[in-house]
């Protein structure tokens, strides 16, 4: 089985502020991986990372950082210097061959991030 | 450019109708997804095709139906079994449904179908 928690509903702050959405995750398998995808008002989810169990550094692009902690089954995702463009819904994945060896993905409920200008 | 093509964006069911949603990639992708969205309830996966001709249900399959006769095409038939059909309907594809040689791979999403009862 699989599960993925997003304790985090809601997050508002105000534009420039740093901001980190929580995401831990639990499986029984050693070979697993875990996304991230953004959800803006459109609808259309946007896959903005993917980590594999076996790469534990951490990962920066731009504004966007992720902390990957295996002894905690987290994988953190913060933003940094918030802008309103980045208000949207935020999801965390977790794939891994529990279903009968295939990779089907498992969704936290999301993280719906508003950022005030 | 390649994607994932969802129609129609609205749709609206009357009592005991079927419905069908068109979901249509070009990306040459073997596996799809159909995911249905409820406020605060994250996605749920109702059903998924690995490949042409063979499909399984998902967490909530109840209620809906799916074929997958053509690479490129996975409809969605909500049926009048499904009684609470209003919500957000998101489909998705990715290369395979395992691992192959650059790990699994990330899925690609479609705008997604809101559905309404009439």
């Amino acid at each position: 089985a699989q599960k993925v928690t997003q304790a985090q509903t809601e997050i508002s702050v105000v534009e420039k502020e740093d901001v980190t959405l929580d995401c831990v995750y639990e499986t029984r398998d050693t070979t697993y991986y875990l996304f991230w995808y953004k959800q803006p008002p459109s609808g259309e989810l946007v896959f903005l990372i993917r980590r594999n169990s076996f790469d534990e550094q951490n990962e920066i692009s731009g504004r966007y950082s992720w902390n990957f902690q295996k002894s905690t089954s987290s994988f953190n995702f913060t933003i940094t210097a918030s802008q309103v463009v980045d208000s949207a819904v935020y999801f965390c994945a977790l794939s891994d061959p529990s279903s009968g060896g295939s990779y089907i993905p498992t969704f936290g409920r999301g993280t719906s991030l508003i950022v005030h200008p | 450019d390649g994607g994932i093509t969802q129609s129609p964006k609205y749709l609206f069911r009357k009592e005991g109708q079927n419905v069908t949603l068109s979901c249509e990639q070009n990306l040459n992708h073997d596996a799809m997804y159909w995911y249905r969205q409820d406020p605060g309830q994250g996605l749920r996966l109702i059903y998924y095709s690995q490949i042409v001709n063979d499909f399984q249900k998902g967490d909530i399959a109840e209620g809906y139906s799916v074929s997958r006769e053509k690479k490129e095409s996975f409809p969605l038939t909500v049926t009048s079994a499904q009684k609470n059909p209003t919500a957000f309907y998101l489909c998705a594809s990715s290369p395979t449904s395992g691992t192959g040689p650059r790990g699994n791979q990330p899925q690609h999403f479609g705008d997604g179908t809101r559905l309404s009862i009439l």
